[in-house]
């Protein structure tokens, strides 16, 4: 079983539409949780930590499941502005290195 | 406070040739990662160090590539006698000291073509 392991999508969804992305991970001594942006051709940007007991920040909500080992994103009211990858990055537990999912791409079409 | 830099953000080589890439971490940050990108693929982890420290180098290749980060100036990565293979986007991300975060910050990246 891969560390962190994401569906690559692409996910196309229509202006407006809300979307979810869901990011297992196999070690459950983990303690940090992040959802990255990457833009085409350009360097990953942090767009949430994940906190256990969830966190919202305008349109993007982020939760976090120990018990199964997940973490999820929600995007409401998709924008053309949100077409990225989106990067789920797990922490291995006291460690400073973390391991990156390998992405979700997002494509918001008009 | 500047963030991540890394230079040159383009670089060609011919095979053979080595290839230099430095990293300067965000102000204050401690720690220094690489990682390397293929075309549409994820990003890897190749290499985690502190200042005069290597940490973990477990996902760097055997042979041809290196890794420092030096007590004073830039973390540097290097490849010697560069191949097609390597040519991919190769990104230096810096975070706090442990303890704070594991939060990591990105450079913009460095793009080496090998012909």
């Amino acid at each position: 079983r891969k560390e962190v392991e994401q569906d690559p999508g692409p996910f196309n969804v229509p202006e407006g539409a809300t979307v979810a992305f869901n990011c297992t991970y196999s070690n459950s001594a983990s303690q940090s949780f992040f959802w990255y942006r990457q833009d085409c051709r350009k360097e990953p940007k942090l767009l949430m930590s994940v906190y256990s007991s969830g966190n919202e920040d305008g349109r993007f909500t982020a939760q976090l499941n120990r018990a199964s080992q997940y973490i999820s994103l929600l995007i409401r009211d998709s924008k053309l502005s949100d077409s990225a990858t989106y990067l789920c990055v797990v922490n291995a537990g006291g460690y400073q290195k973390v391991t990156f999912g390998t992405g979700t791409k997002l494509q918001v079409i008009p | 406070n500047a963030g991540v830099m890394q230079n040159p953000r383009h670089l060609v080589r011919r095979r053979g040739q080595e290839a230099r890439l430095r990293c300067s971490p965000m102000k204050g940050h401690s720690h220094v990662y690489w990682y390397r990108q293929l075309p549409e693929e994820g990003l890897k982890f190749m290499v985690y160090l502190q200042k005069e420290n290597i940490i973990d180098e477990s996902g760097m290749p055997k042979e041809r590539f290196s890794a420092e980060f030096p007590k004073e100036g830039p973390s540097i990565l290097r490849i010697q006698q560069v191949v097609r293979g390597d040519s991919a986007a190769y990104f230096c991300a810096s975070s706090p000291p442990a303890g704070v975060s594991s939060e990591q910050f990105f450079g913009p990246g460095t793009r080496l073509t090998v012909l």
